[in-house]
């Protein structure tokens, strides 16, 4: 599946680092979403985007600052993060308006904080 | 709120055999429901959905179908393949929203 792409596919940082993730569809849809999977653990939603409105935030820490300049980019700002933090981190997308709302989700960037 | 239960795993089997995976849920309205499969080192991809009750979906042999009256959409497949070994996902959808609820994932091995 490639209609879904992010960039980088490994991110190894220190907790004094800033980075960024980057997440890009193809598919044409309006709504774009980062989800955090940690071993052991569901997969948790983060955040949620509308036509590049932010409409919903699952109470996540403020060291992780979402970014959408456009429906078909997603980016996910990181600064002094925990170990803890250390997750794969998954972009999908989807068009609400086109009936049942089927997410399509990218390869993911996995993220190790040293 | 809305929940889904899936079988623990790991799940091991022999080529051929038959799988099922076992997925419960708990929503208000009427959900979709949908199977996702990750391979190792990968993202989650689609394997296969369902709408509304009764609803089979299915896609590369695998077959799941809505039941409302257990709550349940249990994954199948006659025959697995080495190449079916992932992790598998079940989930669902709020009829209103966006906001997708996944169970804790089954591990998958088949070996040859």
């Amino acid at each position: 599946e490639t209609g879904v792409t992010q960039t980088p596919r490994h991110l190894v940082m220190g907790m004094t680092n800033k980075k960024s993730l980057k997440c890009e569809q193809h598919l044409g849809h309006n709504a774009m979403y980062w989800y955090k999977q940690s071993a052991k653990k569901p997969l948790e939603l983060m955040f949620v985007y509308n036509f590049k409105e932010q409409t919903e935030n699952n109470s996540v820490p403020s060291r992780f600052s979402p970014e959408c300049p456009n429906s078909s980019h997603l980016f996910l700002h990181l600064h002094t993060l925990q170990p803890e933090d250390s997750a794969l981190y998954l972009c999908a997308s989807s068009q609400p308006s086109r009936g049942p709302d089927t997410q399509y989700f990218g390869p993911g960037t996995r993220l190790t904080v040293l | 709120g809305n929940s889904v239960t899936q079988m623990e795993g790991p799940v091991t089997l022999s080529e051929e055999a038959f799988l099922t995976i076992n997925c419960t849920y708990t929503a208000t309205g009427y959900p979709s429901l949908f199977w996702y499969v990750q391979y190792p080192g990968e993202g989650l991809q689609l394997l296969l959905k369902a709408t509304k009750a009764d609803d089979k979906g299915s896609n590369k042999g695998f077959e799941a179908t809505y039941r409302k009256e257990t709550t349940s959409f249990h994954l199948e497949k006659g025959s697995v393949q080495v190449s079916d070994s992932a992790v598998y996902f079940c989930a669902l959808l709020e009829t209103s929203g966006s906001r997708l609820t996944f169970g804790e994932g089954t591990q998958l091995t088949v070996n040859p």
